[in-house]
């Protein structure tokens, strides 16, 4: 099945920093590929999500790189606030579901 | 977009008891995916719910730890079944769009069992 790898499973940025969180896949069957945050006590909300015939999606301070050769995608946020500060998770589909990498717990520090 | 209202959103249980989880839509959708989270780990699937037939679970997921109802197109339920300390977890309800589209989660079942 499809296995997803998330690096780093924790990261702590200065306010204003930029942050970088990348995951590789294994299904190369795989097409679509959300990022989600999740905040204590939240269930995961999506933020941006990338499909296999683009290679980079912006949504303001937020974007997506993806990589199908290679099999990995990023998510990058510029200009980072503390209320950027979450669990952030990366996916990538099955066919039918998601899978999920492990996590990066993000912090943001004034 | 889907809404989705998970109840109870949390609960402390006794070990050897079983609380069923419920979870309703304010649309219809076809699928609905149960996913298990564990305390700092990510999400796992635990089975996927079609209206009208059995739900398929993941390996190392039963149907008799984990029994799953569909009755209609907006509501599912998730009973733990004989729990014990290690089932404490957050269980989470999905919906998506279908045809990889955004996945919506429950706000999730936070489960402590004593």
């Amino acid at each position: 099945g499809e296995n997803v790898e998330q690096h780093p499973s924790t990261l702590s940025v200065q306010e204003g920093d930029s942050a970088v969180i990348k995951c590789t896949y294994s299904d190369s069957a795989s097409n679509y590929f959300p990022w989600y945050k999740q905040e204590l006590g939240k269930g995961p909300q999506l933020i941006i999500d990338i499909r296999s015939n683009v290679g980079e999606k912006k949504d303001q301070r937020i974007a997506v790189t993806l990589n199908k050769t290679a099999k990995h995608f990023s998510l990058h946020i510029t200009e980072t606030q503390p209320e950027d500060s979450a669990v952030y998770f990366c996916a990538a589909d099955s066919g039918y579901a998601l899978n999920f990498g492990k996590g990066t717990s993000l912090l943001v520090t004034p | 977009s889907a809404v989705i209202s998970q109840k109870p959103s949390r609960d402390i249980c006794q070990r050897g008891t079983s609380l069923t989880i419920q979870c309703q839509v304010d649309s219809q959708v076809t699928m609905m995916f149960w996913y298990r989270q564990q305390p700092g780990q990510s999400l796992t699937l635990i089975a996927t719910a079609n209206q009208g037939s059995e739900a398929t679970y993941e390996s190392g997921f039963v149907i008799d730890k984990f029994p799953i109802s569909r009755p209609n197109l907006t509501f599912s339920t998730l009973t733990v079944s004989n729990m014990s300390p290690e089932d404490s977890s957050i269980y989470l309800c999905s919906v998506d769009g279908g045809g990889n589209t955004e996945a919506f989660f429950g706000q999730g079942t936070r489960l402590t069992v004593v």
